[in-house]
């Protein structure tokens, strides 16, 4: 059964820096493309950030550009987020989430990530 | 930028009866980019739906959606207690490539 394990959330100050990772099993990560979506508290779904499996495409939300930047290493079988300046607006828990032909058919179990000083 | 507006916000219903949840877009969307998915309370995302009217693997057939175009539908037959939950409607687009609708809670009435 595929597996998606975030970790690396936490409290952090605004202005600050965190690095999420996911770690996948019982499939091979560099053969799909991979998205992290967020969800805030009480708030509904938002798709954050898509790399290809190559790592060569890669898109972000006009919230998070240029502050975050998503990553792989296929190697490791684990994605990355890079969040830099964080806001409180970015106070939400986030997915890991597999992506395959127009749909999202695998998603982790969320990491809390909360921004407040 | 597409825009994905599901109505209505909640319905409130019995289990047993039926469940009619609307997406609609603010242009028209390619059937295949369009699925659904169901959350529960402290739950990630689960797929349900796929290409418009595809069943996720594992997903009862009291689960159906439809639509195409501008207007697309998930219909639940007969509510069962473990149906109540949020559902979501998702496309995949150009820019941005993935987006979500705001949600339905279907609540128990």
């Amino acid at each position: 059964e595929v597996q998606l394990v975030e970790s690396g959330g936490g409290l952090v100050q605004p202005g600050g820096s965190l690095r999420l990772s996911c770690a996948a099993s019982e499939f091979i990560l560099g053969t799909f493309g991979m998205n992290w979506v967020r969800q805030a508290p009480g708030k509904g779904l938002e798709w954050v950030s898509y790399i290809s499996g190559s790592g060569g495409t890669i898109y972000y939300a006009d919230s998070v550009k240029g502050r975050f930047t998503i990553s792989r290493d296929n190697a490791k079988n684990s994605l990355y987020l890079q969040m830099n300046s964080l806001r409180a607006e970015d106070t939400a828990v986030y997915y890991c989430a597999r992506d395959f032909y127009n749909r999202i058919d695998s998603w982790g179990q969320g990491t809390l990530v909360t921004v407040s000083s | 930028e597409i825009v994905l507006t599901q109505s209505p916000g909640t319905l409130s219903l019995s289990p047993g009866e039926r469940a009619t949840l609307s997406c609609r877009a603010s242009q028209s969307v390619s059937s295949s980019h369009l699925a659904w998915y169901q959350q529960k309370p402290g739950q990630a995302p689960r797929l349900l739906i796929y290409g418009a009217s595809n069943r996720a693997t594992g997903i009862p057939d009291r689960f159906s959606g439809s639509g195409s175009g501008t207007d697309f539908t998930l219909t639940i037959s007969r509510l069962e207690p473990e149906d109540f939950a949020v559902y979501y409607c998702q496309q995949y687009g150009s820019s941005p490539p993935i987006n979500f609708g705001q949600g339905t809670r279907l609540e128990i009435k």
